[in-house]
Formats: C-alpha cells, sequence, structure tokens
C-alpha cells in the first residue's frame, strides 16, 4: 500500500496565473484534508472532504481557492489568479473517520512547494 | 478554535543528554497528536495520544498528555543526532498545530 501521494512537488509559476495540484490519498481513507504551510510555521488546516463532500472551508481560503474531490477518491486543489503571498508549502492528509465518530490520525502526503514570483 | 502552544521553540540538545518539550492548549481536544518534519520534508506520525494519562513510547522518544492540565508532554531521552528535526503538537479533528520545536543536537 502506498501512502498519500501529491502532484506536483514543485511548482514555480508567474504572479496572475492558475494553478492546480493534485492527491492521491491512502486508498481506503474516507477523509481528506488540505493544509498550507509557509516557512518556520505550523500547517494551517485549509479544507477537508468526507468521501466527496466538502464539509469545512477556513476564512484563509479566499475565493481564489478551490478544492473538489468529486468521486470521493483523489482530490484537486485550485489557485486562480496566484499572489506572491501564495507561495508555501501545500500538504495533503487523509485519514479514516465517520460522520459521526471521530477522525483517525492523518498521514501526510509529501507536499507541494509553490513559488508565485 | 483549539489554539495550541509549543515550548520552546528552538532546542539546542547535547547528544546523550534529556529533554523536554511542552505542549499547551486552549480547549478541549479528544486527541492530541506529535508529528516530526525534516527540513524540506512533509509530516511524520509519531503518536497519539487518546486519553488523560495516556503514556506512548518508540525508541528515546516518549509523549504524555495531562488533560485536566491540557498539556501534552514530549521527553527525549538521551539525543542523538538522528532526533534533529521539528516536532509538532496538534489537536483537533482538522488539526490545528503549534508553531514547532525545532531541534538541533550537538556532539
Amino acid at each position: 500500500d502506498t501512502g498519500v501521494s501529491q502532484d506536483p512537488r514543485h511548482k514555480i509559476t508567474k504572479r496572475g496565473q492558475n494553478v492546480t495540484f493534485r492527491c492521491d490519498p491512502i486508498s481506503e481513507h474516507n477523509r481528506l484534508y488540505w493544509y498550507r504551510q509557509t516557512l518556520g510555521q505550523g500547517p494551517e488546516f485549509l479544507t477537508y472532504f468526507q468521501n466527496e463532500a466538502q464539509l469545512e472551508k477556513s476564512r484563509l481560503l479566499s475565493d481564489r481557492f478551490s478544492a473538489e474531490r468529486p468521486k470521493g477518491s483523489f482530490s484537486t486543489l485550485e489557485i486562480q489568479r496566484t499572489e506572491q503571498g501564495d507561495s508555501a508549502m501545500y500538504l495533503c492528509a487523509s485519514s479514516s473517520g465517520g460522520l459521526a465518530g471521530l477522525a483517525r490520525t492523518q498521514y501526510f502526503g509529501p507536499g507541494t512547494r509553490l513559488l508565485v514570483l | 478554535e483549539l489554539k495550541v502552544e509549543q515550548n520552546p521553540l528552538f532546542l539546542s540538545m547535547q547528544e546523550g543528554k534529556n529533554y523536554t518539550i511542552y505542549c499547551n492548549y486552549s480547549t478541549t481536544s479528544d486527541r492530541l497528536y506529535w508529528y516530526r518534519q525534516d527540513p524540506g520534508k512533509s509530516l511524520e506520525s509519531l503518536f497519539v495520544l487518546l486519553s488523560n494519562g495516556a503514556v506512548k513510547q518508540e525508541g528515546r522518544l516518549m509523549a504524555s498528555l495531562d488533560t485536566k492540565a491540557r498539556l501534552s508532554t514530549l521527553h527525549i531521552t538521551a539525543a542523538v543526532h538522528d532526533l534533529s528535526a521539528t516536532y509538532f503538537c496538534a489537536g483537533g479533528y482538522k488539526l490545528s498545530f503549534g508553531a514547532g520545536t525545532t531541534v538541533t543536537v550537538r556532539a
């Protein structure tokens, strides 16, 4: 069994361009999370899915950000009209967990490092 | 929203000595996690602590949880170079992380 995978691992883009990242969770995990980490800080929660439903979004997630998990498997995170402040590591994590139950340990992918010039 | 504070933020350890990292959190959390992150890498799960008084140990690392004090500790025994990394504690279902403790182990 492979762990959480993310693609691409690195992305350099110019300000104003759109970028899309992909995350493939551990296959039996129904919860998928996106976090953002800037240098010297802990990860910050962006959003999470239970199967295909997006259950919560952070206030950090501006209108330029959108995330999907169309079939409850992989997820994409798109940033439109990128800004230099979007430069960060974008981490995806997955866990098991039920609607009324508690989430289990989150396992993180290798991250996508974004640099906006 | 859960707030997590770690201290110290930086810890220079001497090989062979013992040290403790402290993690305070603001509101009730059903579980508390410890993660390790090497430079430029992702996060590796170390421990999950589920209940008051829980203690987990793996090698030279031991984590404990006091839910009444809202405090978790990560104790490092006889530090070795391989333990150099940043350690995060986190709680909540949508993990709220502390700022991390960057550990450097010197000879």
